[in-house]
């Protein structure tokens, strides 16, 4: 069945450091790649999303292309900052379904 | 404009007690879905509700779990006689209406969780 893997944390940072999470997927069609974040006490938001080969989602200074060769949609930002602290999500959806394929999650946490 | 809702946010039950998990959807959704997350993995589809109707339980346990979504109030996650195996965070996403074609669905927007402990 279709599965997302992603890199296993936590994660700690220094401020302004780059920060990379790992994605890759595993399905039997081209479903649409999302990440999610979820920051301390909050549901988990949208952050950005891809929907077919090579697009490229960007968001908050965050950005992941879809790479259908590689099965892969990494996450990365060049610069966090202490806010960007929170779960982070790789999920994949099928355009006519509503379940969503989670990822089991990355804790980053950036220090100042 | 108030988000997904779910209460309480933490929850505690001793094996074989009831568990009553709440999720009001943001307003003017009308379908619900809801997510369990087990330690360590991903969150796994459970149900998918409408107002009244439950339209898809396959990732739903056969056995003591049931959902509902009243045509008033919040939707409902029930879990009878509870066992350790049911600690996990329970997440609940709203979303607003879907195309009757079926090829079109909305982002879906996530409450906090509820976080259950089985003692």
């Amino acid at each position: 069945g279709d599965s997302v893997t992603q890199m296993e944390g936590p994660v700690t940072l220094s401020e302004e450091a780059f920060l990379t999470i790992n994605c890759t997927y595993t399905a039997t069609g081209y479903p649409s790649l999302f990440w999610y974040v979820q920051y301390p006490g909050e549901g988990l938001q949208l952050l950005l999303k891809a929907t077919k080969a090579d697009d490229k989602g960007s968001n908050k200074g965050f950005e992941a292309t879809y790479r259908k060769e590689t099965t892969s949609f990494h996450l990365e930002k060049g610069s966090v900052q202490v806010s960007d602290s929170a779960v982070y999500f790789c999920a994949l959806r099928y355009p006519s379904d509503y379940k969503l394929s989670f990822g089991a999650g990355t804790t980053v946490t950036v220090r100042a | 404009n108030a988000g997904v809702m779910q209460n309480p946010r933490h929850l505690v039950r001793r094996r074989g007690q009831e568990a009553r998990l709440r999720c009001s959807p943001m307003k003017g959704h009308s379908h619900v879905y809801w997510y369990r997350q087990l330690p360590e993995e991903g969150l796994k589809f459970m149900v998918y509700l409408q107002k009244e109707n439950i339209i898809d339980e396959s990732g739903m346990p056969k056995e003591r779990f049931s959902a509902e979504f009243p045509k008033e109030g919040p939707s409902i996650l029930r879990i009878q006689q509870v066992v350790r195996g049911d600690s996990a965070a329970y997440f609940c996403a709203s979303s607003p209406f879907v195309s009757q074609s079926g090829t079109h669905y909305y982002e879906q927007y996530f409450g906090p969780g509820t976080r259950l402990t089985v003692t």
